[in-house]
């Protein structure tokens, strides 16, 4: 009930390209879902975030998708640049809660954006 | 304004020594949150703080493992009797009080050696 599932595991773009990476998620009590980008040896950076009231946020290249019937949203990065290599990770909470807020985390999409 | 801040950033511990991770969260932050991170896998919520108080523990192992945030000073992550199997990154995130949603910022992770 708690998972969040993520795919592809790792993805290779040439750069101007569109990466897109897909989770699905099973606790239909989710009420956030941000995606973090992580670069090596450092620590997870958010880097947008969506409520499920609405079906699409975008801010600059990135843009969230969600699709609250298929339990589904993904990341879409436009025109990809190899500054964008990185691990990125989707996750979900339950921000309502007064106790449950913890990120539940994909297992990550290491993204290589090729020059 | 300065970020999450983590001590040390990398630790060196024998089987069987205990070990103490250190988290500031950011300013005017009064949650934190403790992650673990294995290698090549997503991040796995361990244990949610807020001052002197635990909040919910649920993803802490039940033995060694032991965390607190005292009305002054950092939050710390203890782990006693370390194993090889603890070896891994371990990152903390702070959100604010107030405000929906309940972003997490995270700290730049310390990497935990069991020799």
């Amino acid at each position: 009930q708690q998972q969040v599932k993520q795919s592809p595991q790792s993805l290779i773009v040439q750069k101007g390209g569109i990466s897109i990476i897909n989770c699905a998620y099973e606790n239909t009590a989710f009420d956030y879902f941000p995606w973090y980008q992580q670069f090596p040896g450092k620590g997870p950076a958010l880097l947008i975030a969506i409520r499920p009231d609405v079906s699409e946020k975008k801010e600059g290249r990135f843009t969230i998708s969600f699709n609250k019937s298929a339990k589904q949203f993904s990341l879409h990065i436009m025109d990809s640049q190899p500054g964008d290599s990185a691990t990125y990770f989707c996750a979900a909470s339950l921000i309502s809660s007064g106790s449950a807020r913890q990120l539940t985390f994909g297992s990550g999409t290491q993204l290589t954006v090729l020059p | 304004n300065a970020g999450v801040m983590q001590n040390p950033r990398h630790l060196v511990r024998r089987r069987g020594q205990e070990a103490r991770l250190r988290c500031s969260p950011m300013k005017g932050h009064s949650h934190v949150y403790w992650y673990r991170q294995l290698p090549e896998e997503g991040l796995k919520f361990m244990v949610y703080l807020q001052k002197e108080n635990i909040i919910d523990e649920s993803g802490m192992p039940k033995e060694r493992f032991s965390a607190e945030f005292p009305k002054e000073g950092p939050s710390i992550l203890r782990i006693q009797q370390v194993v090889r199997g603890d070896s891994a990154a371990y990152f903390c995130a702070s959100s604010p009080r107030t405000g929906v949603p309940i972003e997490q910022y995270f700290g730049p992770g310390t990497r935990l050696t069991v020799t």
